[in-house]
């Protein structure tokens, strides 16, 4: 099936450590994006890719970067991870399809849960 | 900028009650609606979503939300619930716009708790 993958699922980091969490689809989806979930809160867009075009959001802290290498994985770098960094992290996908309005559907992964000791 | 409200953060309803879970929204141009559900520990799922036409819209899992544009509102219901069903359950919207943005905007969420 078509999916959506991130690993791992669960990442344990120490305070100051970099990380990087994957993401990687076969929906062949030309959209990539990374949100932040804290508990109980909604998802908070931090960046996308559309093909090889990085779009950061405004809010974004410097501490999050993103890379892109090829139309089917996506990673997210932590370069130095905080305690309130300690969240679950969703790769979502969609297909964008010129400039041409469309309610293009997101598709998410199962998220990683990034906990910071 | 648009908005998203969900009135009730927690909503316990018994296993094969109905239910109803509000939605409103605020923004200064047309926007596309969304529900996705979220189990424990799990990514998002998209529920259904409205684009145009009719305002009805069924989705999956037996939920169906009408968008009221008077009200601003896309109520999600489901006419009997399943203890399977107990998730968080988050609306959100997209501006209809051919911009680079299309980001989308999600509510809070609701908890949903369905109860033997």
């Amino acid at each position: 099936d078509a999916m959506v993958i991130q690993n791992p699922r669960y990442q344990v980091t120490q305070f100051g450590k970099p990380v990087t969490l994957s993401c990687s689809q076969t929906l062949n989806h030309n959209v990539m994006y990374w949100y932040q979930q804290k508990s109980s809160q909604a998802p908070k867009l931090l960046f996308h890719y559309y093909d090889k075009d990085f779009n950061n959001e405004a809010d974004t802290p410097d501490n999050f970067q993103s890379r892109r290498p090829n139309t089917s994985f996506c990673f997210l770098d932590i370069r130095s991870p905080g305690l309130g960094d300690a969240a679950m992290y969703l790769c979502a996908t969609t297909h964008r399809r010129g400039d041409r309005a469309r309610g293009d559907t997101q598709y998410f992964g199962p998220g990683t849960r990034l906990t910071v000791l | 900028a648009q908005s998203v409200t969900q009135l009730d953060s927690q909503v316990p309803v018994f296993e094969e009650a109905p239910v109803e879970l509000r939605c409103n929204y605020s923004s200064s141009v047309s926007v596309y609606l969304f529900w996705y559900v979220q189990y424990p520990n799990q990514g998002l799922q998209l529920l259904l979503k409205y684009l145009s036409g009719s305002t009805l819209v069924k989705g999956i899992n037996g939920f169906e939300a009408e968008f009221n544009k008077s009200q601003t509102s896309f109520h999600l219901r489901k006419p009997s619930v399943h203890i399977s069903d107990t998730a968080e359950y988050f609306c959100a919207v997209r501006i209809v716009s051919s911009g680079s943005a299309r980001q989308l905007t999600f509510g809070s969420g609701t908890q949903l708790t369905v109860l033997p």
